[in-house]
């Protein structure tokens, strides 16, 4: 089943924690982005990547990294959360050789609670 | 910056209504989609329009981009309660897939 994976899906930390989330997907997709979810803005795009190996910052960077080192694998990193950065988070993939303007995939969502 | 204003915020209807949620952009977008979320959870993709003019229909969902590509509407017919949920839209920065969304649109059904 072609699908886009998130893990944790929930997750409570405490401030300074390091933590990574992290994003599979296995439908070969090209592109990658994470994006956070918070009442009454919407969602916002905090880093994408276009290829393995090439990423560029989003709406809302600050405070994550991301990596691409694998195709299929786009990990979220938290070095030092803080309470503002508790969100639901999301990440979606696309195949962006196909065709323009494809249907991006999105994961279930990771819920994080920064104490 | 660009932005998509939805309207409205929220929405209650009886079951069997019909209902309209409009998306606006100050810009010409590249592309729009709608997006479905069920409370806390995933975006399931409903319908994606390129074109001005564009109109698009899944079931009960008719989905229109305006001649100028600047406002989206999403028609639901005799709506249920299965249709509650939020509804996003979204639509291209630069034509390289880099989405910016709406606020949503809050949608209750009432059986």
């Amino acid at each position: 089943e072609a699908q886009v994976t998130q893990n944790p899906r929930y997750l409570i930390t405490v401030t300074g924690k390091k933590l990574t989330v992290t994003c599979s997907q296995n439908m070969n997709h090209e592109y990658m982005s994470w994006y956070r979810q918070d009442p009454g803005l919407g969602l916002r795009q905090i880093y994408y990547s276009m290829n393995v190996e090439v990423t560029d910052k989003g709406d809302v960077p600050e405070g994550y990294k991301v990596s691409r080192k694998e195709k299929r694998n786009f990990p979220l990193i938290l070095e030092s959360p803080s309470p503002n950065q508790t969100s639901l988070y999301f990440c979606a993939s696309t195949d962006i050789l196909a065709a323009s303007y494809n249907e991006q995939f999105f994961g279930p969502g990771t819920r994080l609670t920064v104490l | 910056s660009q932005e998509l204003e939805q309207s409205p915020q929220s929405l209650i209807v009886q079951e069997g209504k019909n209902l309209t949620i409009n998306c606006t952009s100050s810009k010409t977008l590249y592309g729009l989609y709608w997006y479905k979320q069920k409370y806390g959870e995933g975006l399931i993709f409903l319908m994606m329009l390129q074109k001005g003019g564009e109109e698009k229909s899944h079931e009960k969902i008719t989905a229109k981009l305006d001649e100028k590509k600047q406002q989206s509407s999403l028609h639901i017919t005799a709506s249920q309660p299965s249709h509650a949920g939020i509804y996003l839209c979204g639509a291209d920065k630069t034509g390289a897939n880099n989405l910016f969304f709406g606020t949503g649109t809050r949608l209750t059904v009432i059986p």
